[in-house]
């Protein structure tokens, strides 16, 4: 199965700022079958990127995700105060369709 | 719009069998998608655990695949997951959602395995 790793575990910014979150898979993911979602405490996953650039339907363009083969990105330019939760990224190439394991955004 | 809502039941006995399902609103099941269940034990990550197609064929994850049953009943707008001898290792929330890239998903249900 394809092993998707994201780092940092942690990141800790201020609002306002800019967030790279990484996402590595273990071997290519085919037609850039990526996608990141977002999670705040108690909710189901909420969807943000597919197609590794993509945004879903209703999410600001302050998202933004890039990346191709093994090394894709998630990047929120700006930062706002309700950004501060968990994301992860998922692979739906190959299945079983893994997710990675996740970063956790916290205000610093 | 297409809704989807969990049901089962909250609490488990370890070495029975959990049954779970999602009833799909606002689509047809016959038009296609794949129907998905992931879990997500508690302070944990995601874990896909498989889907079926509306014709019925099914993939599930093989690190569960010996314990794990997807169905779909197109009659109801229903599909489900059956999964047995259950452990601790279990215990989870357990979200339906829809397709390869997952656009909507149930509000998911907490199922504790406990004697």
């Amino acid at each position: 199965e394809i092993v998707l790793t994201q780092s940092p575990g942690t990141l800790s910014l201020s609002p306002g700022e800019r967030a790279t979150l990484s996402c590595r898979a273990s071997q290519s993911v085919g037609g850039n079958s990526l996608a990141w979602y977002q999670q705040k405490p108690g909710q189901a996953p909420r969807l943000l990127i597919y197609g590794a650039s993509n945004r879903a339907t209703g999410i600001p363009d302050r998202f933004g995700g890039s990346g191709s083969g093994t090394d894709f990105t998630l990047t929120i330019s700006r930062l706002e105060p309700e950004d501060f939760v968990v994301y992860f990224c998922q692979q739906y190439d190959e299945s079983p369709y893994t997710f990675g394991q996740g970063t956790n955004l916290e205000i610093k | 719009q297409v809704q989807l809502q969990e049901s089962g039941p909250g609490l488990v006995k370890p070495s029975e069998t959990v049954s779970l399902t999602c009833t799909v609103s606002g689509y047809s099941f016959s038009s296609g998608y794949h129907w998905v269940w992931v879990r997500q034990p508690p302070g944990k990550g995601l874990e896909w655990i498989g889907n079926i197609h509306h014709t019925g064929n099914t993939y599930s994850n093989p690190s569960l695949k010996s314990r794990v049953t997807i169905s779909v009943d197109t009659s109801k707008n229903q599909f489900s997951l059956k999964l047995i001898s259950v452990t601790a290792a279990d215990t989870a929330v357990y979200y339906c959602t829809k397709g390869y890239y997952h656009s909507v998903w149930g509000q998911g249900t907490l199922v504790t395995v406990s004697s």
